[in-house]
């Protein structure tokens, strides 16, 4: 199957610093990626569509300044928690969906587990 | 954000066991989708599902699209030890714009014992 990368897989942050967590698909291009927000025994939360050469769409509730995603390029985007508070820890995944697979196939990242101390 | 109710919620059973799930929702979808998650890890995919009454087999897994279109349900037959983990399903609307997203179910976590 196609395969999505993340990267880091967890980080610690200090209350008030900024983190930013990579997308990579590594044997395909993605003009669209999607980011998921996990917190523990619960399911996964769509934040945010990340739309290549375009702003991302967030999903209601989800705050823009504070979740910034940049999709420069065909094979990665980014999300950087801005100003990360100890309820912003949480476990962060991305998804990408392979040109010409059935529609619907998501492929997901490894995770990256964010802890804000 | 919508979910689908998945059920149950947890069960644990013996190895060489079948094992039955289900997701239910209020709405339409087009696609249903199974993934398992490990502890740690970002779900894999296992089964997708495009056409009402669909009814797929990936190994030991077979997975139904509901006639409704409103529920899927998962079983695994003869289970091992290696199918513990979270097993979600996951709905789809349509392919282009915000009916692309997918909505995931509540979960079910599996446990085998020896």
């Amino acid at each position: 199957g196609a395969v999505v990368s993340q990267h880091p897989s967890w980080v610690i942050c200090k209350s008030g610093t900024s983190v930013k967590i990579e997308c990579r698909s590594l044997d395909f291009q993605a003009t669209t990626m999607f980011w998921y927000r996990q917190f523990p025994k619960q399911s996964l939360m769509l934040m945010a569509t990340s739309n290549e050469g375009s702003k991302a769409t967030y999903e209601q509730g989800v705050e823009k300044d504070k979740f910034l995603i940049n999709h420069a390029s065909l094979t990665l985007s980014t999300l950087t928690v801005t100003s990360a508070h100890p309820e912003d820890s949480s476990f962060y995944i991305c998804s990408a969906r392979p040109p010409g697979g059935r529609t619907g196939e998501l492929f997901f990242g490894e995770g990256s587990r964010l802890t804000v101390l | 954000g919508q979910q689908l109710n998945q059920s149950p919620q947890s069960m644990f059973i013996q190895e060489g066991e079948d094992v039955s799930m289900n997701c239910t929702s209020s709405s339409i979808f087009n696609t249903w989708l199974w993934y398992k998650q490990d502890p740690g890890e970002g779900p894999v995919l296992l089964i997708a599902l495009y056409k009402a009454g669909e009814l797929t087999s990936n190994g030991r897994l077979t997975a139904q699209f509901g006639i409704t279109r409103k529920d899927s349900f998962l079983n695994i037959s003869a289970s091992i030890p290696s199918d513990v983990g979270i097993y979600f399903c996951a709905g789809r609307t349509g392919i282009t714009g915000t009916a692309s997203k997918l909505t995931f179910g509540t979960g079910t976590r599996l446990q085998v014992t020896l």
